[in-house]
């Protein structure tokens, strides 16, 4: 069975700096990734996926997550955050032979301070 | 405009009372899901329905039912057998790959 490591619940980090949410999956077989946002009482609204092709992809609000397989890994980062981009982040695996079920991490609080 | 839509955003419940959450989509998404989410945690599937008429128990399933009577419609009753419902509680919907998520429900028991 799949699941889905967020290492790190909470990140502090000052606006403008760089940062990187790290996830870790484990599975059997090939995987499709995704990294969503959810603000304060609201709904999850998608970042960005990986599904295919180049392992680098990127996401809005200028974020990028890279999938590497060898590490099980996609690390989501941003190159300089704001204040903005304080929120919950959650990310998610799809096995290939599931569907459309998704198995979320624990989720990561960025909070950036000014 | 496309989407997702849940009602109500705010819902409060007396012990014993059962409710009903709405969730609606004119993505013309065939796949419909409901999560729970406590605070600081993550999201735990409660049902899933892959098409009309149709649905599948989640992995916290006891306490709620649901129907599919319609595409676009897929609600949510939390009854008095659910022990501990205040909760924020997502509707999704997928296309082949990707779910899509409404706004949420946050019930509240007095």
């Amino acid at each position: 069975a799949q699941s889905v490591t967020q290492l790190d619940s909470q990140v502090p980090v000052f606006e403008e700096a760089p940062v990187e949410l790290r996830c870790n999956y484990s599975s059997s077989v090939s995987v499709y990734l995704f990294w969503y946002v959810q603000y304060p009482n609201q709904g999850l609204q998608l970042l960005l996926k990986y599904l295919s092709g180049s392992t680098l992809v990127k996401g809005i609000n200028g974020f990028e997550a890279e999938f590497n397989k060898s590490q099980t890994s996609f690390h989501l980062r941003k190159p300089s955050v704001h204040i903005s981009d304080t929120a919950e982040y959650f990310c998610a695996v799809r096995e290939n032979n599931a569907g459309n079920m998704l198995t979320f991490g624990g989720g990561t609080r960025l909070m950036v301070k000014p | 405009d496309g989407g997702i839509t849940q009602s109500p955003k705010y819902l409060f419940r007396k012990e014993g009372q059962n409710v009903t959450l709405s969730c609606e989509q004119n993505l013309n998404h065939d796949a419909m899901y409901w999560y729970r989410q406590d605070p600081g945690q993550g999201l735990r599937l409660i049902y899933y329905s892959q098409i009309v008429n149709d649905f599948q128990k989640g992995d916290i399933a006891e306490g709620y039912s649901v129907s599919r009577e319609k595409k676009e419609s897929f609600p949510l009753t939390v009854t008095s057998a659910q022990k501990n419902p205040t909760a924020f509680y997502l509707c999704a919907s997928s296309e082949p790959g990707t779910q899509y998520f409404g706004p949420g429900t946050r019930l509240t028991v007095l």
